[in-house]
Formats: structure tokens, C-alpha cells, sequence
């Protein structure tokens, strides 16, 4: 099946400083990726859906600014979490849906990235 | 809110029983999806359930869908103690966006 990796898997960072997410797509290639905010003993929340070749798309009350979101080819989409502060401290997951692996339009989810800002 | 509603919020059961979870949800939808989540680690794919399917089994897994009362049930039979942990549905709808319920804990308890 589809497989859908994240990098880095946990970071600690300073307060106010910039981190780069990574979510790529191993072995199918993804159009469209979603990017997920779960804070502690909380559901998933989606953030923003990432469009190859275009912008991106917020849900409301996500701060397009703050969460950039590049979606530079067909398997990688990056998430920067910029002047990061201590209540961005979350677990943050990808997902990608892939037609070709899948018949059911199931969408496969990357092991997630924590992120602590001190 | 995005979220859909799950009941119960907790469940402790013994091991060896039924666990029945719920889900509702308010728009239409392709399918409705269950993942199991063990503190702090990602999300594991349990069965996703069509909108024209009514019912579906994966192991001691039963999912149900009932879509004129938008609603589905998750059941997992003939508990364990692995079994513990927190279980999301998550719906996917027409625009491939998936967005998730608030979850239910399970506890089995030994």
C-alpha cells in the first residue's frame, strides 16, 4: 500500500523561531495534501489543504501566515510553522489520498511530526 | 464546528466484552472512515465504510452506516487489552477532505 512519510518526526525549538515540516509521498504521487493540527488528548483538526502548483486553502481560523504551506511537486509538501510559540506545541499529521494504490479513495496518513517550542 | 460528534467521550469495559462506539455527523459524504490512535503515536487505518454500504467487517471489527440518520457505529467484539486506546471516524466528503470526530477512549480493562 501507499506510504506517506514525515520529517522530521519530533523537533524542540526555541520561541519565535521558524520549523519546516516535511510530508512526502514515497511511491505514488499526490495532487492534494492535507495537513492536520492534534493537540494533547484532542481529535485531529485539519489545518489546510496543500495543491500542487498553487496555493493553499485554510480551514477558518488557521492563520495562512503564520502555517506556510509549499507544495513544491507531485510528492512533497512542506509546513512551516513561522515565529513558532509555545501554544503551536502540537502534534501536527499529513495525509495524502492516493487513486492508484486505493479503489476506495482511502487516504494514507504519515506518522505525524511533535512539535515542542520551549 | 468541522467535527462530528462521538459518544461515548470514554468507555472502560472488561476484557472479553463488546465495545460499541458511535458517530454521527451533519453533511453528505463518500465514506466515513474509523482509525485507532495509542497515546502519542499516529494513526492506524482500521476500515473505511462507503456511503452506499450499510454494514462492514474486518476481523472482531463491525462498522455500520446508517446514512438517513447520518450515523455509524464501530464495534469491536471479544475485547483485548491491546485494544486500548482512542478510536476517531472521520468523514470524507465530496471535496476528499477528511475531517474527524472527537474520538472515543477505550479502555479494556484486565
Amino acid at each position: 500500500g501507499a506510504v506517506v512519510s514525515q520529517h522530521p518526526s519530533r523537533v524542540i525549538c526555541k520561541s519565535g523561531t521558524s520549523v519546516k515540516i516535511e510530508c512526502r509521498s514515497l511511491d505514488f504521487q499526490a495532487t492534494t495534501m492535507f495537513w492536520y493540527r492534534q493537540f494533547p488528548k484532542q481529535s485531529l483538526m485539519l489545518m489546510a489543504t496543500s495543491n500542487e502548483g498553487s496555493k493553499a486553502t485554510y480551514e477558518q481560523g488557521v492563520e495562512k501566515d503564520k502555517f506556510l504551506i509549499n507544495h513544491a511537486s507531485l510528492t512533497l509538501s512542506t509546513l512551516t510553522v513561522t515565529s513558532a510559540h509555545p501554544e503551536d506545541s502540537s502534534f501536527y499529521i499529513c495525509s495524502a489520498p492516493d487513486r492508484k494504490f486505493s479503489t476506495n479513495n482511502e487516504q494514507f496518513f504519515g506518522p505525524g511530526t511533535r512539535l515542542t517550542v520551549l | 464546528s468541522q467535527q462530528g460528534e462521538e459518544d461515548p467521550q470514554a468507555l472502560s469495559i472488561q476484557e472479553g466484552e463488546n465495545a460499541t462506539m458511535n458517530c454521527s455527523y451533519k453533511t453528505s459524504i463518500n465514506n466515513l472512515q474509523w482509525y485507532r490512535q495509542n497515546s502519542g503515536r499516529g494513526l492506524v487505518h482500521l476500515i473505511l465504510i462507503r456511503s452506499n454500504e450499510r454494514e462492514k467487517h474486518s476481523g472482531r471489527l463491525r462498522v455500520t452506516l446508517d446514512t438517513s440518520k447520518k450515523s455509524s457505529s464501530l464495534l469491536i467484539t471479544a475485547s483485548r487489552a491491546a485494544d486500548t486506546a482512542s478510536y476517531f471516524c472521520a468523514r470524507e466528503g465530496r471535496d476528499d477532505k477528511i475531517i474527524f470526530g472527537k474520538g472515543t477512549r477505550l479502555h479494556i480493562l484486565p
